[in-house]
């Protein structure tokens, strides 16, 4: 069974303190690997698929990198608008060729 | 474009009441999904439509029925809810299924509260 684990469940930064959010996997075989942000209320909002190992996206303060296990998120120099839930979802080769979603890390940037 | 739209995006209803959620995309994509959201949880899928067609059902109760009028169009059709039904129902769209791997796009949501 395919799993999606991201941690930490919950990460307060100050503005301009950069870190990293984790997405683990396990799958058959990774199709690839998706990152969204999520505002209260809201649906998630696409930020970036990656493909294989060694890949990277960058996109304003976010950069994403995929290894054969696991994606991060780095977020450089946060803002408060970067407040939001980050989740993860991953599209295995085989099996179900539905996203498996993460439960998410929730990010609050505090100015 | 990559806007999916939604409506309503709010909705409180009885549960003897029939309601009914509507999505639109105009980006030509061939599948599209229903998913629920609880609070803190993330989105649990109830149903995806490729080429217009129930392409799958995660086992969900009968009291929810979904429709594909066309491929731009897709509604999810509500009738003798329970309290715990009450979330955000989002739908999502992609170029495909198979394959891929394809990136979704989510319209907001409709906020459903069932009293």
């Amino acid at each position: 069974e395919d799993q999606v684990t991201q941690s930490p469940e919950a990460l307060r930064l100050q503005e301009g303190e950069s870190s990293s959010l984790n997405c683990s996997y396990t799958v058959s075989g990774l199709r690839g690997l998706f990152w969204y942000r999520q505002d209260p209320g809201k649906g998630p909002e696409f930020l970036f698929t990656l493909y294989s190992a060694g890949e990277e996206k960058e996109k304003e303060r976010l950069k994403a990198t995929l290894t054969k296990k696991e994606s991060f998120l780095h977020i450089t120099a946060p803002k408060p608008e970067d407040s939001a839930t980050y989740l993860c979802a991953v599209q295995a080769s085989g099996g179900s060729y539905i996203p498996t979603f993460g439960r998410g890390t929730s990010l609050i940037v505090h100015p | 474009d990559t806007e999916v739209t939604q409506t309503p995006k709010h909705l409180v209803m009885g549960m003897t009441n029939k309601k009914s959620l509507k999505c639109e995309q105009h980006m030509g994509h061939r599948a599209m999904y229903w998913y629920k959201q609880k609070a803190k949880k993330p989105p649990e899928l109830m149903f995806v439509y490729s080429y217009e067609k129930l392409s799958i059902n995660e086992s969900v109760p009968s009291r929810f029925s979904p429709e594909c009028p066309n491929s731009s169009l897709l509604n999810l059709h509500l009738h003798a809810l329970q309290p715990e039904d009450s979330a955000l129902y989002l739908c999502a769209s992609s170029q495909g299924v198979i394959r891929g791997p394809y990136e979704q796009y989510f319209g907001p949501g409709t906020r459903l509260t069932v009293t």
